[in-house]
């Protein structure tokens, strides 16, 4: 699977968009990009995967670059809740998450 | 989603000593894993549960330190053997449902050995 790079923290203001960098520009055809977060002491939470559309559920919206070499996931209305370490995995056909150090993002009040 | 719950959810124990961890899902799911948290670190996968069979362990760990067992397609444990503070870390069980395929995490459990 290919890897992937993330700031190491963001900081994002409460009520503001918190937009996360993933870049991954060894990604495969058929590699899927997933994010999930985890927030302290519980077990990750998925949020949202996506293949080459931009894709967008209930919790965020992930936007993924043309040549799929690059991501963003966007949370629309950043709360104190959503402090947590977000993690952006490129997934292929096998089951395997492999999880790098993540994004940990800060929302202050 | 699949409701995932682990027991216990945290335990501190000594070394030399074997803890088992129970992973209990809800809903039918096809594959069944154990990942480990050490800490400050980001998750590392153990092991796949297969049902009826030994389970696939990842490089770097072995079946007589992290006997798995499935003897059903909802419930999995794992034990974690002679223990060390080496050892000292969450362990999550993770799923993926038959549902959508997608793949959940229990809540962890929490283990210091000292």
């Amino acid at each position: 699977d290919a890897k992937t790079t993330q700031p190491p923290s963001m900081d994002c203001a409460e009520g503001r968009a918190a937009n996360l960098p993933c870049n991954h520009s060894t990604i495969s055809g058929n590699e899927y990009v997933y994010w999930y977060r985890q927030i302290h002491s519980q077990g990750p939470q998925y949020i949202i995967h996506g293949l080459k559309n931009n894709e967008t559920n209930e919790m965020a919206s992930l936007i993924i670059t043309e040549d799929r070499k690059s991501s963003t996931l966007i949370l629309p209305h950043a709360t104190l809740r959503d402090t947590a370490v977000y993690y952006c995995i490129v997934k292929g056909s096998n089951y395997k998450l492999t999880f790098g150090k993540g994004t940990l993002l800060t929302v202050n009040p | 989603s699949a409701v995932i719950s682990q027991k216990p959810s945290r335990d501190i124990c000594q070394r030399g000593t074997s803890l088992t961890i129970q992973c209990q899902v809800d809903s039918q799911v096809t594959m069944m894993f154990w990942y480990r948290q050490q800490p400050g670190q980001s998750l590392t996968l153990i092991a796949t549960a297969n049902q009826g069979s030994e389970a696939t362990y990842e490089s770097g760990f072995v079946i007589d330190k992290f006997p798995i067992s499935r003897p059903n397609l909802t419930f999995s444990t794992l034990t974690v053997s002679n223990m060390s503070p080496e050892d000292s870390s969450i362990y999550l069980c993770s799923v993926i449902t038959v549902e959508n395929y997608e793949q959940y995490f229990g809540p962890g459990t929490r283990l210091t050995v000292t």
